[in-house]
């Protein structure tokens, strides 16, 4: 079974606080992204990488920065939460298909609340 | 760039239909359809690769109309199950969408 884990369930934050959300995946997957994920406006993607040390800007990349430097583990950067990003953020990975042929494997997510 | 979905919320008795619909602006190249459970991660049902093709996965297919930049999800005979939110997404080059999202319920 593909297994997809996320550092923290929950998570509670002061504004201004450097944070890190951690993810790392089981099945030796070339894509995983970072996604965040709010009532009415679905999950919208932050950052991807398709290999270890490359990165994509996804949708909504202001006020975040991401770090690959192992295949299975990526990690997305708060540099100083707000208030703003309070909000369900979730990790997936997939093997790297041509033609969107790709399905995403979930982690539980981590709600993190900034204060 | 986000894939719209409707209806945005959809309570059903169970045995019911249900139909959800998920359309972009922009043109689609594939199509995948995720349900999300309540406090549980989004997990795969299907993906649509060519217009015109249709797929199911028990009760529950789909289709996608490349030229109307459209895909439907049908739900037939609903189940208490089938309760969860689900999601329509695309990819488009580099980049994935996520579809706004329905919420649907099935009642007793």
């Amino acid at each position: 079974d593909v297994k997809v884990t996320q550092s923290s369930r929950y998570l509670v934050k002061r504004t201004g606080e450097k944070v890190f959300l951690e993810c790392v995946q089981d099945m030796d997957h070339e894509n995983m992204f970072w996604y965040r994920q709010d009532p009415g406006l679905g999950l919208r993607l932050i950052y991807f990488s398709y290999d270890v040390k490359m990165k994509e800007k996804g949708d909504i990349p202001e006020g975040y920065s991401v770090s690959r430097e192992k295949k299975e583990r990526f990690s997305l950067i708060l540099e100083s939460a707000s208030t703003n990003q309070t909000s369900m953020y979730l990790c997936a990975s997939s093997f790297l298909l041509t033609g969107g042929q790709y399905e995403q494997y979930f982690g539980p997510g981590t709600r993190l609340t900034v204060t | 760039q986000q894939p719209v979905q409707s209806p945005q919320a959809v309570i059903l008795r169970e045995g019911e239909d249900a139909v959800i619909n998920c359309s972009s602006s922009k043109a689609l190249y594939s199509v995948h359809w995720y349900r999300q459970k309540h406090g549980e991660a989004p997990v795969f049902l299907m993906i649509l690769l060519k217009g015109g093709e249709q797929k199911g996965h028990e009760k529950i297919s789909a289709s996608f109309n490349e030229k109307k930049q459209q895909s439907s999800l049908y739900l037939t005979a609903s189940q208490l199950s089938y309760s969860g939110t689900y999601f329509c997404g695309t990819d488009r080059g580099n980049q994935f969408y996520f579809g706004t999202g329905t919420s649907l319920t099935v009642i007793p």
